[in-house]
C-alpha cells in the first residue's frame, strides 16, 4: 500500500537555525499539507499546498515558515529561523480529494535547542 | 473554523459497540466533518467523513445530528487495535481543523 514518508524522524538543531523537512507524498496525489503537534496537545494545520502554490495558511504560518515542492516527489517545508516553541512533530499529509481523506506521514520530531 | 469540543477520554469492552460524541455547534453549512485516529508515536489516519448524511465505511460509521450541531462516530465491534486517540475535525476550504480529541481505552 503506498504511503507518506518523511525525513528525518528526528531533527535536533540550535535555536536560530534553518531546517528543512522533507515528504515524500503518495505519488499520485495533488494535494499536500503541513501540520505540526506540540507534545501532549493537538494536531494544528499549518498549510495546505496545490498546484504548486500555497491555497491556505494558518496563523501560525508566518514569515518564518515556507514550503516547497522542487521536484515531482518531494514536498519539504522550511523554518528559516528556528525558536523554541517550534520543536513539535511535523506531519505532513497528501490526497487526492482535497481536505478529504488525508494520508499522514509518520512525522519528523523536531526538537529546538 | 467550528470550534469542536470532545469528551477527554471514554472506555469500552472488547467486541462491544463504541460511540464517540463531539459537539460543533458553530459549524457552517457547508464545512465537512471528519474524523480521524492517532495511536501512539504515529501520524493520524483517516476514519470517516461526511457533511450530511450518515455514512458507512469499513471502518466505522458516522451519524450526523438533523442540525449538524453534533456527530457520532461509531464503532460497531471494538477491537484492542482499535485504541487510540480518535480526532473530530472540520474543514473550511482547504484550511483544516482537528479537535482536542477522545483517548479511547478498549478493555479486554
Amino acid at each position: 500500500e503506498p504511503e507518506v514518508t518523511q525525513t528525518p524522524s528526528h531533527q535536533v538543531t540550535q535555536m536560530g537555525q534553518e531546517v528543512i523537512l522533507r515528504c515524500v507524498p503518495i505519488s499520485n496525489h495533488l494535494y499536500f499539507y503541513w501540520y505540526r503537534q506540540i507534545l501532549g496537545q493537538k494536531v494544528e494545520f499549518l498549510v495546505s499546498f496545490y498546484n504548486n502554490e500555497i491555497s491556505e495558511k494558518s496563523e501560525i504560518f508566518d514569515d518564518q515558515f515556507s514550503v516547497e515542492r522542487p521536484d515531482g516527489s518531494n514536498f519539504t517545508l522550511k523554518i528559516r529561523s528556528t525558536k523554541l516553541e517550534d520543536s513539535a512533530m511535523y506531519f505532513c499529509a497528501s490526497s487526492s480529494q482535497g481536505v478529504h481523506e488525508q494520508y499522514f506521514g509518520p512525522g519528523t520530531r523536531l526538537t529546538v535547542t | 473554523d467550528a470550534k469542536t469540543t470532545q469528551p477527554n477520554s471514554m472506555e469500552s469492552n472488547e467486541e462491544e459497540p463504541v460511540h464517540l460524541p463531539c459537539n460543533h455547534s458553530t459549524i457552517s453549512g457547508t464545512d465537512y466533518i471528519h474524523w480521524y485516529r492517532q495511536l501512539p508515536s504515529q501520524g493520524p489516519e483517516y476514519v470517516i467523513h461526511g457533511l450530511t448524511s450518515n455514512v458507512n465505511n469499513r471502518m466505522a460509521s458516522l451519524a450526523i445530528a438533523e442540525d449538524r450541531k453534533s456527530s457520532t462516530l461509531i464503532l460497531h465491534r471494538a477491537t484492542l487495535r482499535d485504541a487510540a486517540v480518535y480526532y473530530c475535525a472540520s474543514n473550511t476550504g482547504n484550511q483544516f481543523y482537528f479537535g482536542t480529541g477522545t483517548s479511547l481505552t478498549v478493555i479486554p
